[in-house]
């Protein structure tokens, strides 16, 4: 199937861990993102790379890295997690043209305790 | 800078009503825009898009009208149903960059 996912889906972890979250996409795109869904469904752009490069960098915690081995796959490393850091999180996709929609994987639900 | 400004929820609606959700945007030039519906515990899906002034994007019976005089792309359906029961992101893609803005999203609840 062409899709973008991510893994895992869920992710249950204590206060002070580090964590990571996997994306990959085989759309053929050259763009991937990471957002950040609160409890309120507000969505939060948090990174975005083009051809591996970084190219949106919002205002969110140096605890958070991505980081893009190739262009079909972008991940996101957490670490020291707070409870604040609970959220779903959504990895998406697109074509470089201003047309081009983004296309979203399923999510990963994060819980910090 | 650019936004989208969405009618806020959340909207509880009986079978076969008819549905709006009102979708205003900033921007400068032309830029793309989206509805998106999110279906409880899964990701957002492209629901209908429109690309220039006054296009109309169509799907599952969604429309919604690219107007560039009022700056808006309402959703509409003529007759809701259970399964339409869902969050409805209304976005929009600027005509250069690769950023997104997303409006707060708009939750709808469909009763039989």
């Amino acid at each position: 199937d062409t899709a973008v996912s991510q893994t895992p889906k869920y992710l249950v972890t204590q206060m002070g861990n580090d964590k990571s979250i996997k994306c990959e996409q085989n759309l053929g795109h050259d763009t991937m993102y990471w957002y950040k869904q609160d409890s309120k469904k507000f969505l939060k752009i948090m990174f975005s790379y083009n051809n591996k490069e970084l190219i949106i960098n919002e205002t969110v915690p140096n605890r958070f890295s991505p980081k893009s081995p190739d262009k079909a796959h972008l991940n996101l490393h957490i670490n020291s997690l707070e409870l604040g850091d609970s959220a779903v999180y959504f990895c998406a996709s697109s074509l470089g043209q201003h047309n081009s929609p983004l296309h979203f994987g399923n999510g990963t639900r994060l819980t910090v305790t | 800078g650019d936004s989208v400004t969405q009618m806020e929820g959340p909207v509880t609606l009986s079978e076969e009503a008819f549905l709006t959700i009102n979708c205003t945007y900033t921007a400068t030039g032309y830029p793309s825009l989206f509805w998106y519906v999110q279906y409880p515990g899964e990701g957002l899906q492209l629901l209908l898009k429109a690309t220039k002034a006054d296009d109309k994007g169509s799907n599952k019976g969604f429309e919604a009208t690219y107007r560039k005089e009022t700056t808006s792309f309402h959703l509409e359906k003529g007759s809701v149903q259970v399964s339409d029961s869902a969050v409805y992101f209304c976005a929009l893609r600027a005509n250069t960059g690769n950023q997104f803005y997303f409006g707060t999203g708009t939750s709808l609840t469909v009763i039989p």
